[in-house]
């Protein structure tokens, strides 16, 4: 069975304070690893898709990288408005149908302080 | 574009009753999820449609669940009779499906509680 853990469950920093949050798997056959930021009261919002190990991508003062058998989600200089829950999916081949849909993560709780 | 549109966005009723969501995908996407959020299990697929067919239904809890998709511009998920532990924050999401892996775009949420 597909597997996504997420670490840590939840992280405060200070602003300015760089940290990086994990994503590990357990899949048969990664399609795709996806990063989502999901803020109090709203839906999951498409950040970032990985494909294969050794990629990067980033935006703002987000970086996600992969390997075979993690993701990492950088934050540099962090700011409050950073402070969200981040998610983590990886999408494989499907139970039935030949679609592919994604397994989600549990998420990592972050706060930034001023 | 509006993004994915879901209605109601809160909606509390009392054990027994039946209740439908709504959700109004992104135009142009052919995919369309249907998700429950809670605190214990975080978010888990319920159901998804490729081109309003349902592909996976495996993720429906029991058979109080049901989800159609009449057209590609909207769907239901209706449960009947709804109970307290179906409490929870429902999502639609809708994404283009193709040759490759694609980004999922998710609705604001419906908040539901059963008293």
């Amino acid at each position: 069975e597909d597997q996504v853990t997420q670490s840590p469950e939840a992280l405060r920093l200070q602003e300015g304070e760089s940290s990086s949050l994990n994503c590990s798997y357990t899949v048969s056959g990664l399609r795709g690893l996806f990063w989502y930021r999901q803020d109090p009261g709203k839906g999951p919002e498409f950040l970032f898709t990985l494909y294969s190990a050794g990629e990067e991508k980033e935006k703002e003062r987000l970086k996600a990288t992969l390997t075979k058998k993690e993701s990492f989600l950088h934050i540099t200089a962090p700011k409050p408005e950073d402070s969200a829950t981040y998610l983590c999916a990886v999408q494989t081949l499907a139970r039935a149908g030949g679609s592919y849909i994604p397994t989600f993560g549990r998420g990592t709780s972050l706060i930034v302080h001023p | 574009d509006a993004g994915v549109i879901q209605s109601p966005r809160h909606e509390v009723t009392e054990m027994g009753q039946e209740v439908t969501l709504r959700c109004k995908p992104i135009s142009g996407h052919n995919s369309l999820f249907w998700y429950r959020q809670t605190m214990m299990r975080g978010l888990e697929l319920l159901i998804y449609f490729n081109n309003n067919v349902p592909i996976d239904d495996s993720g429906m809890p029991e058979d109080r669940f049901s989800a159609k998709m009449p057209n590609a511009s909207f769907s239901t998920l209706k449960i009947q009779p709804s109970e307290p532990r179906d409490s929870a924050v429902y999502f639609c999401a809708s994404s283009f499906w193709g040759l490759s892996s694609y980004e999922q775009y998710f609705g604001p949420g419906t908040r539901l509680t059963v008293t």
